[in-house]
This record gives C-alpha cells, sequence and structure tokens, in this order.
C-alpha cells in the first residue's frame, strides 16, 4: 500500500462547479499535511496547508480527518485557471522534514 | 528575490556517462530537498540536508546516485554511470527551518539518457 493516495482523476468540471479531491495516508502518527499544485510541465508550488479544524483559503477549503486517515480539498466555483495537477502532501513524523507526495489529482476545467 | 535555481533545465546523455545536476536554493534557506519525478512514480524524495548535513538519504535509488552540499548555497547529485531509467525530472527544493510548511522549488532539470 502507497504511503499516500490520491485518486489519480482526471476530473473534468465545467467552470464554476465544485469539485472534491480526496487523500488517504497510512502513517497514523504523520504530523503534517499540505496541497500542493503543479501545473504541466512545471515545479509543484504550495497551495495550503490543512490543520486539524480545517481551513479556507478564497474558494479553497481543506479539511483533515485524522482518525479516518483522510484529507480532502474542495474548490468552489472552479476556474479554468485551476486546471492543474493537485499534490497531497504528509510530512512524516519521525523527526526532520521528510515529505511524502501523493502521485496527484489530475483537474481539467473547461469553459 | 531568485528563487531556487536548478543547471542545466535539460540534459541528455548517453547510457553510462556521468551526470551532474546543479541548485543553488534560496538565500538563507537552512533545508535542501532532492526529488525524482516520473509518470510510473510520481514524485519521490531522494536526499535531504540540514545546514549542508545530509539527514535523509533513504530515498537515494542506488550506489550510481551521489548528492554533495559542499557550502550553504550549492549542491549536486551525480549520477555515475548513468541508465535510461534514470530519465526523469529531478526537482531541488529548499526550506527555512523557521517556517518548515513550505518548500520552494525549482523548475527541475529534465533529464534523458538514451
Amino acid at each position: 500500500r502507497k504511503e499516500v493516495e490520491q485518486d489519480p482523476g482526471p476530473f473534468n468540471v465545467p467552470e464554476g462547479a465544485t469539485v472534491a479531491f480526496n487523500c488517504t495516508y497510512s502513517n497514523s502518527a504523520s504530523q503534517s499535511f499540505f496541497w500542493y499544485r503543479q501545473d504541466c510541465r512545471k515545479e509543484p508550488k504550495l497551495l495550503m496547508s490543512v490543520y486539524s479544524s480545517g481551513n479556507e483559503d478564497g474558494r479553497f477549503t481543506a479539511q483533515l480527518n485524522r482518525a479516518s486517515q483522510y484529507i480532502s480539498l474542495l474548490i468552489r466555483d472552479s476556474k479554468l485557471s485551476d486546471s492543474a495537477t493537485y499534490l497531497c502532501v504528509v510530512k512524516a513524523s519521525t523527526g526532520g522534514f521528510k515529505t511524502i507526495f501523493g502521485a496527484g489529482t489530475r483537474l481539467f476545467v473547461k469553459a | 528575490d531568485a528563487g531556487v535555481i536548478q543547471s542545466p533545465r535539460h540534459e541528455v546523455t548517453e547510457m553510462g556517462q556521468e551526470v551532474t545536476l546543479r541548485c543553488k536554493p534560496i538565500s538563507g534557506h537552512d533545508y535542501l530537498f532532492w526529488y525524482r519525478q516520473t509518470m510510473m512514480r510520481g514524485l519521490e524524495l531522494l536526499i535531504y540536508f540540514n545546514n549542508n548535513v545530509p539527514i535523509d538519504d533513504s530515498g537515494m535509488p542506488e550506489d550510481r546516485f551521489s548528492a554533495k552540499m559542499p557550502n550553504a548555497s550549492f549542491s549536486t547529485l551525480k549520477i555515475q554511470p548513468s541508465e535510461p531509467r534514470d530519465s526523469a525530472v529531478y526537482f531541488c527544493a529548499s526550506s527555512y527551518s523557521g517556517s518548515t510548511d513550505t518548500q520552494y522549488f525549482g523548475p527541475g532539470t529534465r533529464l534523458t539518457v538514451l
């Protein structure tokens, strides 16, 4: 079983739609969680951190469920510019900063 | 401000040749990470450094791969000898211990081994 698993998609949605991505992780002692965004042939960039209480940044909402070892990302009112691959990232709990990236979920937003 | 700088951006080489990838982290960052990305395996952490010291190299595939960080502003990832299965995009990233949530990635080096 992979340490971080995501639905690879692709998700094809129209502009204005709401879309949700899920991610599960296997290490129950994992410490920190993030969503990164990667555009085609570009480097990954941090989209948002994921906190236990859930957090929102504009049209983006991230949730963490430690009991189920589950992370989610909700995008409301999708824009064409949201088309990208979304990477779920988990930071290991053993000291230091080893980070595990999921394989990514591909999103296409169409006009 | 300059971000993470990687060179070369593209490298095409023949099997058996030595390949050296270079990275300059963001000034003031004390963590440096090397990743490899392929379609089959996604983004894999190869090794990371803290204050120029290798902390975890468990992701380095085999002895053909080596990484060094001689000073705070420079790191290399070397593959010797290279093989076709090493073809991938290699990313370098850096972060600051005072704000470890964010890793800043360089543009990557696209390596093709023929």
